[in-house]
């Protein structure tokens, strides 16, 4: 597609429910992010995949978090048994790079995000 | 380990003036990348312009420019004309040129611009 799509833009959870967002990347991007962002406050890295290889996963915050992108395209965080404190803007993005070189191919696009409130 | 500091959490600006935001950063690196990107309440996150640390003019895109200043580390973002549109959070970011997944936020400004 021309950009990144994320679905839900919103989903509400009752705590201890698991939940799944998708994240749709630009088509032929290699490089995919998920970020946590919460309230007033910048993007933090979760993890990253290089097409389907999951390379580093140093930011997600519990075992309850797991992401897969199974065929090098589209991406899904899941979190299970959610709590008060995973609500927050999940921001998905990717890049037409796999890693060093010109600027250009290191800038990332981002989805509009998915925001999650779990009560 | 880069770290990205905005130290204005709230900026606002009239119509048309001209404003500047701040950001400095904290590395060892001596080539890396800058972005300033825009976050509307639409939440998507645009990229406003980027600056390669190894080029020494500041860049520009339209009504956008830098103050790249390397010594200092610093790296601020000036919006010329302002419009009721650039209304959002600005958020300045670092990224390390050979660990892709190595880019880093700060904690953003929230600009208004006044009709």
């Amino acid at each position: 597609g021309a950009g990144v799509s994320q679905s839900p833009r919103y989903k509400v959870a009752k705590r201890g429910q698991d939940v799944a967002l998708r994240c749709d990347p630009i088509s032929g991007h290699v490089s995919l992010f998920w970020y946590q962002q919460a309230l007033g406050q910048g993007p933090e890295f979760l993890t990253y995949f290089q097409n389907e290889a999951q390379l580093d996963k140093s930011g997600l915050p519990s075992d309850r978090f797991f992401a897969e992108r199974p065929e090098g395209s589209v991406s899904t965080l899941k979190i299970q048994r959610t709590q008060q404190e995973d609500s927050a803007v999940y921001l998905c993005a990717s890049s037409l790079s796999s890693g060093s070189g010109k600027s250009r191919a290191n800038v990332l696009t981002f989805g509009a995000g998915s925001r999650l409130t779990v009560l | 380990a880069q770290t990205v500091t905005q130290s204005q959490p709230e900026m606002s600006v009239q119509e048309a003036e001209t404003v500047t935001l701040s950001c400095t950063y904290d590395t060892s690196e001596n080539n890396y990348y800058l972005f300033w990107y825009k976050q509307p309440p639409s939440r998507q996150m645009i990229l406003v312009i980027r600056q390669e640390a190894y080029k020494q003019q500041n860049a520009t895109e339209n009504r956008f420019s830098v103050n790249f200043q390397k010594a200092a580390k610093s790296f601020s973002l000036k919006i010329s004309d302002s419009q009721l549109g650039d209304t959002a959070m600005y958020f300045c970011a670092f990224k390390a040129p050979y660990n892709n997944n190595d880019m880093r936020f700060g904690a953003g400004t929230r600009l208004t611009v006044k009709p």
